[in-house]
């Protein structure tokens, strides 16, 4: 089944402790994202990657870090987790493949991580 | 800079009524694309649909149908005889044309949430 799979699904750590979420596809998609959503202020992309070795920041990178070194991965990582990183983390990816023949594709959707830092 | 604005919050309508998503965007871009997508209760990122900008047709599904105006930077989503299970959140997004790096980013709109009494 064609997928996008995040772990853990749900975190509660406290400040500091460094953590890892996970984010693996089995489309072979170029594209991959990091996005949270919070109440209020609707999804926000954080850092993306149209393929091995390159990322880029999106509108909310600070605190966070990625890596894309195999084509299905893209964990992102909270070096120091605070408090105001409470929130609802998405993974997507996108084939990019119609870019070149005139449109977007869309983007496919983890099941989302809740991780909550006390 | 890329903006999109989602100004209805929430809307309840009952059972049957018909309802419209408003999605006003901005962009300096002249080629850009437009998505819609729906999060249930059960919180999936359900992808509804893409238009690019040079193409400004129109376009029905089923019950869904959207109309997209470039005059009025607008891509709006009307759901025709709504029913409960059209209760979600609705995420307007917009993608740029790619950087000379070939990077390109999503912004999402902070979603409308739709409840359908019945």
């Amino acid at each position: 089944e064609a997928q996008v799979t995040q772990n853990p699904r749900y975190l509660i750590t406290v400040t500091g402790k460094k953590l890892t979420v996970t984010c693996s596809q089995n489309m072979n998609h170029e594209y991959m994202s990091w996005y949270r959503q919070d109440p209020g202020l609707g999804l926000r992309q954080i850092y993306y990657s149209m393929n091995v070795e390159v990322t880029d920041k999106g509108d909310v990178p600070e605190g966070y870090k990625v890596s894309r070194k195999e084509k299905r991965n893209f964990p992102l990582i909270l070096e120091s987790p605070s408090p105001n990183q409470t929130s609802l983390y998405f993974c997507a990816s996108s084939p990019n493949s119609g870019r070149a023949r005139g449109w977007s594709d869309e983007q496919f959707f983890g099941p989302g991580t809740r991780l909550t830092v006390l | 800079a890329q903006k999109v604005t989602q100004a209805q919050t929430e809307i309840s309508v009952v059972e049957k009524e018909d309802v419209t998503l408003d999605c006003v965007y901005e962009t300096r871009d002249t080629t850009y694309y437009l998505f819609w997508y729906k999060q249930p209760p059960s919180g999936e990122l359900v992808f509804l649909i893409r238009r690019n900008s040079f193409d400004e047709q129109n376009e029905i599904s089923g019950r869904y149908s959207w109309n997209f105006q470039k005059s009025t930077s607008s891509f709006n989503f009307t759901i025709t005889a709504s029913q409960v299970v059209d209760s979600a959140v609705y995420f307007c997004a917009l993608s740029e044309t790619p950087r000379a790096s070939g990077t390109y980013k999503y912004i999402f709109g902070t979603g409308t949430r739709l409840k359908v009494l019945a």
